[in-house]
């Protein structure tokens, strides 16, 4: 079964480090998500992207992030100077058609800022 | 209005017993409801979805009620089993007209436990 995958499970970085996150959304699939959830909370919606293109992002997503689709099958989250309170897991989801709404979310990358 | 509140926050469940999380809503734009289910170091797992115009579905031991005059929606395990035994998150999501890309909302999670 087609399914999501993200490197590396786990990136422990320091304050002010640029990281990328990686996903690999399922194949056929056109909408792109990323989402992040501190330790114990809910999950939270920073971003999405159609057609090479954000098409909406939350308060969260500031100046400091970064979304991008480098080839026809990665898709990257880049967070430019990490800080203390960007420790969470992100999740990346991908959806396929514009009349579906199943959002299908990878395992997860746990990013730890020392 | 774009919050989405679910209940209880953990639930403790006898195996074979019923397990009920109850989620509600203010957006009444909100057109698609689903549950996920997390186990520990896991991402969320799609399990049952629903649309606004029926009033219930139901997938194997897993049912989804929709109240939509009471904007209230809830999900039943029946024959709870200590294998369900998960973190479960409601979500709702709105259809942008002008990118179809409907974020999903989640509510703050249900810890569930399933006793043997």
């Amino acid at each position: 079964e087609p399914e999501v995958t993200q490197t590396p499970s786990h990136q422990v970085t320091q304050m002010g480090q640029e990281v990328i996150l990686r996903c690999v959304p399922i194949s056929n699939h056109l909408y792109f998500y990323w989402y992040r959830q501190i330790l114990g909370q809910k999950v939270e919606f920073l971003v999405s992207f159609y057609n090479n293109e954000i098409s909406e992002k939350s308060e969260i997503f500031d100046d400091q992030f970064s979304v991008e689709r480098p080839d026809g099958s990665n898709f990257t989250l880049k967070i430019r100077s990490t800080k203390l309170e960007d420790s969470a897991m992100y999740f990346c989801a991908s959806k396929d058609r514009g009349l579906s709404y199943e959002q299908y979310f990878g395992p997860g990358t746990r990013l730890t800022v020392t | 209005q774009q919050q989405v509140k679910q209940s209880p926050q953990s639930l403790i469940v006898q195996k074979g017993g019923i397990s009920i999380i109850n989620c509600a809503y203010e957006n009444t734009a909100f057109d698609y409801f689903p549950w996920y289910q997390q186990f520990p170091g896991k991402g969320p797992a799609l399990l049952i979805a629903i649309r606004p115009d029926v009033s219930e579905k139901k997938e194997g031991r897993f049912t989804i009620s929709f109240n939509k005059s009471a904007k209230q929606f809830s999900l039943h395990i029946m024959d709870s089993q200590p294998g369900d035994s998960a973190t479960y998150f409601c979500a709702a999501s709105i259809k942008n007209y002008g990118g179809a890309t409907n974020k999903l909302i989640f509510g703050t999670g249900t810890l569930l436990a399933v006793q043997p």
